[in-house]
């Protein structure tokens, strides 16, 4: 099932800071986070585990509320190149296939 | 290294129409994905194989067949192509552990006249 991204779009300006939010209606193993440039290809960014461990970009973190069922991606002190479509992927057991959200546009400003 | 790679770029077909989409990785990965991507509706998984000589469909598979070749490769096929698979299809892979992420291919443009 498609975990539910908010919000769907976000517009900043250079150097403010962002957070996207990711749902899900089941209990989560992992939640994966990715950006997408316009016609690109999705990249990596961040990876949460159950239990607290965390993986990922050095100037963007996240949480990962396991009873909750929710994920967030924190970006901080924004730049252009922030700029993008942020999706998460969240697994609901090890060695599954990830389901992906909408997706969340974020388009950063000088 | 050339990651996943997809072939071809670009492509228009016919309705009706046959056509494989081909997807080779060279990181010794075990797990592969197809999925398809249209405007607001994210990254949508058809077909995934987690090993090879296995598959599994995925949110989306009908219309499409799948084909894991050996670890390398991963091959999507459209029998019949309708106007409704236009789209954006992407190849992943990944080792089969969760603390690490896929790794996905350029994507491969299709449009169904």
């Amino acid at each position: 099932q498609q975990p539910v991204q908010s919000p769907q779009a976000v517009i900043l300006r250079e150097g403010e800071d962002a957070v996207i939010n990711c749902s899900s209606s089941k209990a989560l193993y992992s939640v994966h986070w990715y950006r997408q440039k316009h016609g690109e290809a999705p990249v990596f960014l961040m990876i949460l585990l159950k239990g607290g461990e965390q993986k990922g970009h050095e100037k963007i973190s996240a949480s990962f509320n396991e009873k909750k069922q929710q994920s967030s991606l924190y970006l901080t002190a924004s730049q252009l190149s922030y700029s993008g479509t942020y999706f998460c992927g969240t697994e609901a057991n090890s060695g599954y296939a990830l389901n992906f959200g909408k997706g969340t546009s974020l388009l950063v400003t000088p | 290294n050339a990651g996943v790679t997809q072939t071809p770029k670009f492509q228009v077909l016919k309705t009706g129409q046959s056509m494989t989409l081909q997807c080779a990785q060279d990181m010794n990965h075990n797990s592969m994905y197809w999925y398809r991507q249209d405007p607001g509706m994210g990254l949508r998984l058809i077909y995934y194989s987690a090993s090879e000589g296995t598959t599994d469909k995925g949110e989306v598979p009908n219309g499409y067949n799948v084909s894991r070749l050996n670890k390398r490769e991963f091959s999507l096929r459209l029998e019949s192509a309708a106007p409704s698979q236009t789209s954006v299809y992407f190849c992943a892979s990944s080792p089969r552990d969760s603390n690490q992420p896929q790794h996905f291919g350029d994507g491969t443009r299709l449009s169904i006249l």
